[in-house]
């Protein structure tokens, strides 16, 4: 247990559906990031949120929207994806402006896209 | 975006031997960062350093910062079955108001009992 919490574990969609994948945590950091995996692949950056802000986008398609409502929260709203957009996401947070931080890691979410 | 240069791709050993693994990079890093990642999971933070030269251990792994700042690397003693997974370092740099991670591209390693 990371203290950073991502539903579901596991998701089929269709390219016509729009869902949404949620990361909570409970470590009163400030700082939550989207990052993509995919197979045989490292990790991608997809979003950067610093109190609620977003910081940075990595060239991220359209199709991905990112929404933090708060500093323990972060969405990310799929619509018309695509099947190579199949992955597991995983979500992150840190705290912001300190010296010695690490990047705690959710268990991700399995995208499957059909 | 920029990558670490992470070295072995995979490493497939007996339990019981010793393992090593680093990560290099053409730029300097003030935190280095090792997690492990186990199939269809989140990684997950194994040792963290702070400081060029810091060795540090977490039981049965040590990693060490390098002088220059632009490489690390993480020792796994006498490993074991539990072992096995896919090992990440990640360099960060500070700047700004969020702290970037860089990730390696992995080590994947399989321990035969």
């Amino acid at each position: 247990e990371t203290g950073v919490t991502q539903t579901p574990r596991h998701l089929v969609m269709g390219m016509t559906n729009k869902k949404s994948l949620k990361c909570e945590q409970h470590l009163g950091h400030n700082a939550m990031y989207w990052y993509k995996q995919s197979a045989k692949k490292p990790l991608e950056l997809m979003f950067v949120y610093n109190f609620k802000e977003q910081t940075e986008n990595n060239s991220v398609p359209s199709r991905f929207s990112p929404e933090c409502p708060n500093s323990s929260h972060l969405f990310l709203h799929l619509h018309t994806l695509q099947p190579e957009d199949s992955a597991l996401y995983l979500c992150a947070s840190s705290q912001p402006g300190m010296m010695n931080t690490e990047a705690f890691f959710g268990q991700g979410t399995r995208l499957t896209v059909v | 975006g920029q990558q670490l240069n992470q070295s072995p791709q995979s490493m497939f050993i007996q339990e019981g031997e010793d393992v090593s693994m680093n990560c290099t990079s053409s730029s300097i890093f003030n935190t280095w960062l090792w997690y492990k990642q186990d199939p269809g999971e989140g990684p997950v933070l194994l040792i963290a350093l702070y400081k060029a030269g810091e060795l540090t251990s977490n039981g049965r792994l040590t990693a060490q910062f390098g002088i220059t700042r632009k490489d690390s690397f993480l020792n796994i003693s006498a490993s074991i079955p539990s072992d096995v997974g896919i090992y990440f370092c990640a360099g960060q740099r500070y700047g700004g108001a969020t702290n970037k991670l860089i990730f390696g591209t992995g080590t994947l390693l399989a321990v035969q009992p």
